[in-house]
């Protein structure tokens, strides 16, 4: 159980465009979903938490209007890329968990976004 | 701030022997520690934490507030343990994780 998936595992778009991530929980209602980057041999950074029907709360130096996320669902959230530049690339892993005390987070594969 | 450090990046042993991933924490409040694992092409996944004081696949991590420490050991490496690990932490009652930048660990035979 507690199934997190993620759609597109990669994604190639040009400059300019945006790119939609979806992050899925499977078998569970995730009324927190988290988004991370992940920088080549770096590790995971928080950009935003996500709660169902409210707004998503950034961290410190994550533009909101470039990483929109909708969490319109308690098995859905996504993250759009608006107009992707080349340093957009990376990884992006979300996470889910449905509030238990343990705050256990389950991870979804991730999807590799690369920007030309 | 939260910060967690883990000083090594990489980290090689010899199968059978014993293994210590380091990891310190920076948190005036009571936290809660993790580790979390990612093997080869997998997905990041919990291995331990603090609060429930369990051995997972024979690792075992003991809070040492003192040292503001949670160092992951296992007395006897296995190939299958070759992965990257990653220390994390959140503070009381959120479920922010802030995470190390992780050790990758090298199980040789």
């Amino acid at each position: 159980g507690a199934v997190v998936s993620q759609h597109p595992s990669w994604v190639i778009c040009k400059s300019g465009t945006s790119v939609k991530i979806e992050c899925r929980s499977l078998d569970f209602q995730a009324t927190t979903m988290f988004w991370y980057r992940q920088f080549p041999k770096q590790s995971l950074m928080l950009m935003a938490t996500s709660n169902e029907g409210s707004k998503a709360t950034y961290e410190q130096g994550v533009e909101k209007d470039k990483f929109l996320i909708n969490h319109a669902s308690l098995t859905l959230s996504t993250l759009t890329v608006t107009s992707a530049h080349p340093e957009d690339s990376s990884f992006y892993i979300c996470s889910a968990t449905w509030g238990r005390v343990d705050h256990e987070q389950y991870f979804g594969p991730g999807t590799r976004l690369t920007v030309t | 701030a939260q910060r967690v450090t883990q000083p090594e990046k990489l980290l090689s042993v010899f199968k059978g022997a014993p293994v210590e991933l380091k990891c310190n924490y920076s948190y005036s409040g009571s936290p809660e520690l993790f580790w979390y694992v990612q093997y080869s092409r997998q997905r990041l996944q919990l291995l331990l934490r603090h609060i429930s004081r369990e051995s997972i696949k024979g690792f075992t991590a003991d809070l040492n507030k003192g040292e503001t420490s949670f160092h992951l050991k296992k007395p006897f490496a296995q190939e299958e343990d070759s992965a990257m690990y990653y220390c994390a932490i959140t503070q009381g009652g959120s479920e922010k994780l802030v995470f190390g930048k992780g050790t990758k660990l090298t199980v040789n035979p």
